[in-house]
């Protein structure tokens, strides 16, 4: 079955410093889609990728999708402390999104 | 503006016993709807989703159910409770705009079964 997987698991950077997560998926996916989980909270939307190579820039994140478009990443340039939680990346194919297992950040002030 | 909630946010149950969470989303149609479970310190699991009233795709084979009695209505059951069921359980909703496939979560329904 459809898997999607990330890496790490988690990861704790000082604060200013800069942030990778990883995310890779068993299939081809149609898009690719990230998501940001505040401790105790629920997912919120952040950004969508639709095509092969795709690169898309939110102030500090830097989204990419592969040439292949099975596997993704996530940059986060200088980090605050209001990045910190948990992001996930979620493949999605038909009516169906496969999340992936998840990094959680933690920014040491 | 659209809005989903669930309840109740946060439910002990013992093992054994029913479990009915409900999820209602306003302000869009024909949304598709779904149910995840998150372990603590862990991924999304999607267990069901649904394109439209009665029809239900099961994801996970489990002791749980779904149902769509409405178009805005989702509701997760079950019928005898197990320790391995406690969990975060989302409910969710999306629509296509222009290609985007957004899922917009609602807050959740911590469940403790003991």
């Amino acid at each position: 079955g459809q898997q999607v997987m990330q890496i790490p698991q988690y990861q704790h950077v000082q604060e200013g410093e800069d942030f990778t997560t990883y995310c890779n998926s068993s299939t081809t996916l149609s898009n690719i889609q990230w998501y940001k989980q505040r401790p105790g909270g629920h997912p919120v939307f952040l950004i969508q990728l639709v095509k092969s190579g795709e690169v898309k820039k939110q102030k500090r994140l830097t989204f990419q999708f592969g040439e292949a478009k099975k596997n993704s990443s996530l940059h986060i340039t200088a980090t605050q402390t209001t990045d910190v939680g948990t992001y996930f990346c979620a493949g999605h194919t038909g009516n169906q999104f496969y999340f992936g297992t998840g990094t959680s950040l933690t920014v040491i002030p | 503006s659209q809005t989903i909630h669930q309840w109740p946010a946060t439910l002990v149950q013992p093992v054994g016993s029913p479990l009915s969470l409900e999820c209602t989303v306003e302000g869009t149609s024909n949304p598709n709807l779904y149910w995840y479970r998150q372990a603590a310190g862990r991924g999304l699991q999607l267990l069901f989703y649904s394109v439209g009233i009665g029809q239900i795709s099961s994801e996970v084979p489990q002791n749980l159910s779904a149902s769509r009695p409405q178009d805005r209505q989702f509701i997760l059951s079950s019928k005898k409770l197990l320790l391995s069921d406690s969990g975060f359980y989302l409910c969710a909703w999306s629509v296509s705009d222009r290609g985007i496939y957004e899922q917009y979560f609602g807050p959740g329904t911590r469940l403790t079964v003991t």
